[in-house]
């Protein structure tokens, strides 16, 4: 069946300029992350949506970051007036829920975002 | 796809050896461990959990070693094949719902 999937596959944008990354998680998958990958770093959680329940939030670096998700669809992480420190892989992964103990996430191939 | 890790440590071993792959981590009420497998272009790949209440756990080729007492995790992975070259991350959590913690990974170079 199909992964998760992400998109676009790279944007570079300019300093100061909004930015929509979009996440297509596995159908019947309730829970959603999303992750920043920095070069040559590990991942850092962002934000995380199971079902109905309100987001955990506990990961964006700033205000100018925001995301969003339709039901148990879709998912949009924004980031606004990008800054060159924004520059990184965003991944998004998906599960049956639970929390991250319970199920195994699957990961899409990334958004590479490059702020010039 | 983007390379992940430019600046990551490196393993370099030799093919149909084995390879060891260290993680420490500093939360002592961490209770879930997982390994990560990360090639080039693409997202984690999940290889092998184990929960505290074990010390080892074993999967195809590869095994995972917990030591709660000095806070250390590795990942065994018998016979290295080429495909097994890739940035490997150990993620931890202590509960249920609170979001996994990276580690930095670690570049698996193996050598054919």
């Amino acid at each position: 069946g199909a992964g998760v999937s992400q998109s676009p596959s790279n944007k570079v944008t300019e300093k100061g300029k909004d930015v929509e990354l979009r996440c297509d998680p596995i159908s019947g998958h309730t829970a959603l992350y999303w992750y920043r990958q920095r070069l040559g770093q590990g991942l850092e959680f962002l934000i995380y949506f199971q079902g109905n329940s309100a987001p955990d939030k506990s990961g964006l670096p700033s205000d100018r970051f925001s995301a969003e998700r339709t039901g148990e669809s879709v998912s949009t992480l924004t980031i606004q007036r990008t800054q060159q420190e924004d520059s990184a892989v965003y991944l998004c992964a998906s599960s049956l829920g639970g929390g991250p103990s319970y199920n195994e996430q699957f990961f899409g191939p990334g958004t590479r975002l490059t702020v010039l | 796809g983007e390379s992940v890790g430019l600046h990551l440590p490196t393993l370099s071993v030799q093919e149909g050896d084995n390879s060891i792959i260290n993680c420490a981590y500093s939360n002592s009420a961490s209770d879930y461990f997982i390994w990560y497998k990360q090639e080039s272009g693409k997202g984690p790949q999940f290889i092998i959990d184990i929960r505290s209440n074990m010390d080892k756990r074993q999967g195809q080729r590869v095994t995972v070693l917990l030591n709660k007492t000095v806070k250390h995790l590795s990942l065994q992975i018998a016979a290295t094949q080429p495909g097994d070259s890739a940035v490997y991350f150990c993620a931890e959590n202590d509960s249920g719902n609170t979001p996994l913690v990276f580690g930095k990974g670690t570049r698996l170079s193996v050598i054919a």
